[in-house]
């Protein structure tokens, strides 16, 4: 069983479009997280949540919007694509973590995101 | 601001060790994390240091100097299958992973 998914794999859309990727996890952790993979393989966190509370909101566009139906799922809502949107988007869950705890965060295995 | 600092390539003989440098600079800091990434795939865990000192997982091992705000990964007894990418994290706080911009390595025969 897969720990991690994500869907779609791969997504290629035009300029201004809104699109959607989800992120599911059979884990049972109630933290998930969502990151961005440039070009140069640099990997940002965009948001976490826990028990589908934000706890962290990096410096990301308002066009990007995260939304945790459970602590289960948390889907990405992008609206108004742009160009520089283009990357993979990886969705990962972890164990709340704290100073004392194993940081360890499973990653799905990536939506890779053309804007043309 | 923060940084972290890894090597962007490295290459290295099959059955060598190589040693992956990563020095911190950081807001928080609650532990050093060490992820391996193949090509189209994703970050995968190897190891987690929040205390000085080495810890070993059967042929990885990682190390971290709290004091010097450093740490390394040393891979022994190289193999094809770990050419990929590393990449160094630090927890800087609960739940935030800042992760270097990876190092490529890469086993040749």
């Amino acid at each position: 069983d897969t720990a991690v998914s994500q869907t779609p794999k791969y997504l290629v859309t035009q300029m201004g479009n809104d699109k959607s990727i989800k992120c599911e996890q059979n884990l049972g952790h109630d933290t998930m997280y969502w990151y961005k993979q440039d070009s140069k393989k640099f990997l940002k966190i965009m948001f976490s949540y826990n028990n589908k509370e934000l706890i962290i909101n990096e410096t990301v566009p308002n066009r990007f919007s995260p939304k945790s139906p459970d602590k289960a799922h948390l889907n990405l809502h992008i609206n108004s694509l742009e160009l520089g949107d283009s990357a993979v988007y990886f969705c990962a869950s972890s164990s709340f973590l704290t100073v004392d705890s194993l940081n360890e965060q499973f990653f799905g295995p990536g939506t890779r995101l053309t804007v043309l | 601001g923060q940084s972290l600092e890894q090597p962007s390539e490295v290459t290295a003989v099959e059955g060598a060790i190589v040693q992956i440098n990563c020095t911190y600079q950081t807001s928080g800091f609650y532990g050093l994390s060490w992820y391996q990434q193949h090509d189209g795939g994703a970050p995968t865990f190897l190891s987690y240091n929040a205390l000085d000192g080495l810890e070993e997982t059967g042929r990885f091992s990682s190390f971290l100097s709290r004091s010097d705000s450093y740490g390394y990964l040393l891979l022994q007894e190289l193999q094809m299958k770990d050419s990929a990418s590393y990449f160094c994290a630090v927890q800087t706080g609960a739940n935030n992973l800042f992760f270097g911009t990876g190092t490529r390595l890469t086993v040749i025969p």
